[in-house]
């Protein structure tokens, strides 16, 4: 069964520091997503990318927060200058046209941890 | 501005008896709902779906009543099993003219099904 990818598992890094998560959509998906969920809250969505551009970004997603989908089959999500409340899971999500449901597949997720 | 509720924080049940997971919304522009099981270090997994059309959706031993008048919709899952035992996610969907869809999540009802 195809997968959503993400990587790495976990990431430490200090306050300040830029980090970039990365994610493999599924090869036929054309919509891309990134949720995160801050330890034992909801999971809120950040963004959503298709035809290489940014359809929508919540409040959350500021100018510290940027997408790019480099060479057509990473995705990745990039903190310029974390700060403590970025710590959270981060999930990369990809859905094929009309794909709600079974067609929506998450990652497993990053965990990115700011000190 | 929560417009998905989950109220329920935790859920326990035994094993072979039903679990009743419910969950409120607030926004009427939504037209379908989807819940998602969770297990730790995963991503959230698709279960089931209902469009705002209909009022119930049954997939095994899974059923979701969708309460348009009320806002309000629930998960039953009949007869519980240990390996249910996972955090359950409401989610909403918004969907725009350009074909993705936003989710927007509650914050989840663990539920733990014993012996």
């Amino acid at each position: 069964e195809p997968e959503v990818t993400q990587t790495p598992s976990h990431q430490v890094t200090q306050m300040g520091q830029e980090v970039i998560l990365r994610c493999v959509p599924i090869s036929n998906h054309l919509y891309f997503y990134w949720y995160r969920q801050i330890l034992g809250q909801k999971v809120e969505f950040l963004v959503s990318f298709y035809n290489n551009e940014i359809s929508e970004k919540s409040e959350i997603f500021d100018d510290q927060f940027s997408v790019e989908r480099p060479d057509g089959s990473n995705f990745t999500l990039k903190i310029r200058s974390t700060k403590l409340e970025d710590s959270a899971m981060y999930f990369c999500a990809s859905e094929r046209v009309g794909g709600i449901g079974y067609g929506y597949t998450f990652g497993s997720g990053t965990r990115l941890t700011v000190v | 501005d929560q417009q998905v509720k989950q109220n329920s924080p935790s859920l326990s049940v035994q094993e072979g008896r039903i679990s009743i997971l419910n969950c409120d919304y607030t926004n009427s522009m939504f037209d379908y709902f989807l819940w998602y099981k969770k297990y730790p270090a995963e991503g959230p997994t698709f279960l089931i779906s209902i469009s705002s059309i209909k009022d119930k959706n049954e997939d095994g031993r899974f059923t979701v009543f969708l309460n348009k008048s009320a806002k309000h919709l629930s998960l039953h899952i009949v007869p519980s099993q240990p390996g249910d035992s996972a955090v359950y996610f409401c989610a909403a969907r918004e969907m725009f003219s350009g074909g993705y869809n936003k989710l927007i999540f509650g914050a989840g009802t663990r539920l733990a099904v014993h012996p």
